[in-house]
């Protein structure tokens, strides 16, 4: 089976700018998360989609937002960047309604905003 | 609402010596618990879980972690670490009906040789 794969590896934006990150997820999982990792610090949940809706989401602005395809890839797009969004972006799938079902995690995309 | 508490925030350790990652939880409903691992540059894998039963759990690579619901922890231990354990661990609770997972701020387990 296919893991999950996120595009860019890297990336370097200036304030102000848009960025949209990919997310390819694992084969058969048709439920995707975005989590946001400042550095030192654990995942913090952005959103999740599911069947191609937002069906959950965390403390993040409206400028944080997302897609997902019929073919359950995924993106995540961010407006009016911050310096502050300087981060490792995580993207996360998994089985439609196991909670409890671990997620499986792709390998981030490291944003750089000066 | 719940919280996951990580108490070291660096843990090092000699080569060969057992190791506890401490993990505490707050939540007002049923919980899933997880350890996942973090190598440098890669995203987070799943080394062990706690959904129901058993309250000792064992993981990859020699991990084992145990519930203990009166103290809401689940510390993560292996009894002998390698240098290659070097890494950061990160405890995680989700819980039935939610739509997300959220994750403590992590312990760097740094093996000595």
């Amino acid at each position: 089976e296919t893991g999950v794969t996120q595009s860019p590896t890297h990336l370097i934006k200036t304030r102000g700018q848009q960025v949209t990150l990919r997310c390819s997820s694992q084969s058969g999982h048709n439920t995707v998360s975005w989590y946001q990792q400042a550095l030192g610090q654990g995942p913090q949940f952005i959103f999740q989609y599911y069947r191609e809706e937002e069906n959950g989401r965390g403390n993040f602005p409206p400028r944080f937002s997302g897609l997902q395809f019929p073919n359950y890839s995924s993106e995540l797009n961010v407006n009016a960047l911050e310096l502050d969004d300087s981060a490792l972006y995580l993207c996360a799938s998994t089985t439609t309604g196991d909670y409890n079902s671990p997620l499986h995690f792709g390998n981030g995309t490291r944003l750089t905003v000066t | 609402a719940q919280s996951v508490t990580q108490l070291d925030s660096q843990v090092p350790v000699f080569e060969e010596a057992p190791v506890e990652l401490r993990c505490n939880y707050s939540s007002s409903v049923s919980v899933y618990l997880f350890w996942y691992v973090q190598y440098p540059n890669q995203g987070l894998q799943l080394l062990l879980k706690y959904l129901s039963g058993s309250t000792l759990v064992k993981g990859i690579n020699g991990f084992e972690a145990e519930f203990n619901k009166s103290q809401t922890s689940f510390h993560l231990r292996k009894p002998s670490v390698h240098i290659s354990d070097t890494a950061e661990y990160f405890c995680a609770v989700s819980h039935t009906g939610g739509f997300k997972t959220i994750f403590g701020a992590g312990t760097r387990l740094f093996v000595k040789a």
